[in-house]
């Protein structure tokens, strides 16, 4: 089974702060994925990476990066934590599209980091 | 630009009744695949199924069925006698195939609340 695991459940962080959440998986998936989750909005995707040290911004970059010097692990860094930021995070990895063929397949999620920020 | 509507943000039911959750979905790309994923209170997003939009086949996994229509964009989720146990926040996704990353646009998500 693919295991996503996600550093924190709950955080609680004041404005300003620096804020680190840390992902890691253990299939060797190329593919990992941040999304903010709020309600009626659905998953959004902060920031990808499809190798390591590769990264593509996803809809809501701002005010976040990202930073993967190993295939398993992908952390999202709040650089100065807002209250705006307040959110539940979800990490993700997926196989990579391969080959000649335009396949997507299902990405695999952690268990989610309720973060709120004062 | 790829975009999914889920138009039921909460659906409430009582224990064995069916119930359907909509899936429309806008995409220029002739190939694409759709998903639906359960987020139960736990929080952790589990997946239900993958389609691609070659196969228009319906599928159906125990009291679980997918309709999947092209002519009307939609890919709706049907719960057969539903239980408690499927309490959960649903989303359905799209991805327009071989995009870099396999990225999912999903939709605003449908909270379903099974009531003994």
């Amino acid at each position: 089974d693919v295991k996503v695991t996600q550093s924190s459940r709950y955080l609680v962080k004041r404005t300003g702060e620096k804020v680190f959440l840390e992902c890691v998986q253990d299939m060797d998936h190329e593919n990992m994925f941040w999304y903010r989750q709020d309600p009626g909005l659905g998953l959004r995707l902060i920031y990808f990476s499809y190798d390591v040290k590769m990264k593509e911004k996803g809809d809501i970059p701002e005010g976040y990066s990202v930073s993967r010097e190993k295939k398993e692990r992908f952390s999202l860094i709040l650089e100065s934590a807002s209250t705006n930021q307040t959110s539940m995070y979800l990490c993700a990895s997926s196989p990579p599209w391969t080959g000649g063929e335009r396949v997507t397949y299902e990405q695999y999620f952690g268990p989610g980091t309720r973060l709120t920020v004062t | 630009a790829q975009k999914v509507t889920q138009a039921q943000t909460e659906i409430s039911v009582v224990e064995k009744e069916d119930v359907t959750l909509d899936c429309v979905y806008e995409t220029r790309d002739t190939t694409y695949y759709l998903f639906w994923y359960k987020q139960p209170p736990s929080g952790e997003l589990v997946f239900l199924i993958r389609r691609n939009s070659f196969d228009e086949q319906n599928e159906i996994s125990g009291r679980y069925s997918w309709n999947f229509q092209k002519s009307t964009s939609s890919f709706n989720f049907t719960i057969t006698a539903s239980q408690v146990v499927d309490s959960a926040v649903y989303f359905c996704a799209l991805s327009e195939a071989g995009n870099a990353g396999n990225m999912l646009t999903f939709g605003g998500g449908t909270r379903l609340m099974v009531k003994p």
